[in-house]
């Protein structure tokens, strides 16, 4: 089952922060992150495990709640390369090995 | 981070032909290759899981003898379109990841399609 993510989409000016949202029905093994600009492939930012374990950008934060089944990604002081589709994928169960992809927030940064 | 490419990044076909399109790991070997589909603005639809030496996992409502998916060796993965129509043309994208559950999965570039 598809996580939900929310926004769906979201506006910002250069300089203000947001938080993207991905929640599961599912328990969870881990939570990845990424970006997509319009017409390429999307870009791996970050991975949060089960656990607490955390691999990926060093400017990009993000969080895992485990009980909640919920991540959420922090988009602090954006920048102009900020905009694009932002996509959650979802490994469930103790061994899930497949990703699961929410429906994606669109962020547009403003100058 | 770790490379995988994928090509051809753009096909055009005739309605009935066939379309192969390949993805390789360039600097580490993948143990598993997945194959989305993607809609213009909509998100990555898992179509099949693809493990080296064994038969591809496909999700439901993906057609097996349609999407043809082939995991020869430990960097490349190809996925053939049998029999493309127009409503097969869709932008296809691999990804990889070396190891198991909790490693990091890259994409590829993506291959658009188009049947004609």
């Amino acid at each position: 089952q598809q996580p939900v993510q929310s926004p769906q989409a979201v506006i910002l000016r250069e300089g203000e922060d947001a938080v993207i949202n991905c929640s599961s029905s599912k328990a969870l093994y881990s939570v990845h992150w990424y970006r997509q600009k319009h017409g390429e492939a999307p870009v791996f930012l970050m991975i949060l495990l089960k656990g607490g374990e955390q691999k990926g950008h060093e400017k990009i934060s993000a969080s895992f709640n485990e009980k909640k089944q919920q991540s959420s990604l922090y988009l602090t002081a954006s920048q102009l390369s900020y905009s694009g589709t932002y996509f959650c994928g979802t490994e469930s169960g103790a061994a899930g090995n497949k990703l699961t992809f929410g429906g994606g927030t669109r962020v547009l940064v403003k100058p | 981070g770790a490379v995988v490419s994928q090509h051809p990044s753009r096909v055009i076909c005739k309605s009935g032909t066939s379309v192969k399109i390949e993805c390789r790991s360039l600097d580490f070997q993948a143990t598993t290759m997945f194959w989305y589909r993607q809609f213009p603005k909509k998100s990555l639809m898992l179509m099949a899981t693809s493990n080296e030496g064994s038969k591809a996992t496909y999700e439901q409502g993906v057609e097996k003898d349609k999407f043809l998916i082939n995991h020869a060796s430990l960097t490349l993965s190809t996925l053939t379109v049998t029999s493309a129509h127009p409503e097969d043309s869709s932008f296809y994208i691999c990804s990889a990841r070396a190891g198991f559950s909790g490693n990091t999965i890259y994409f590829g570039e993506g291959s658009w399609l188009t049947v004609v």
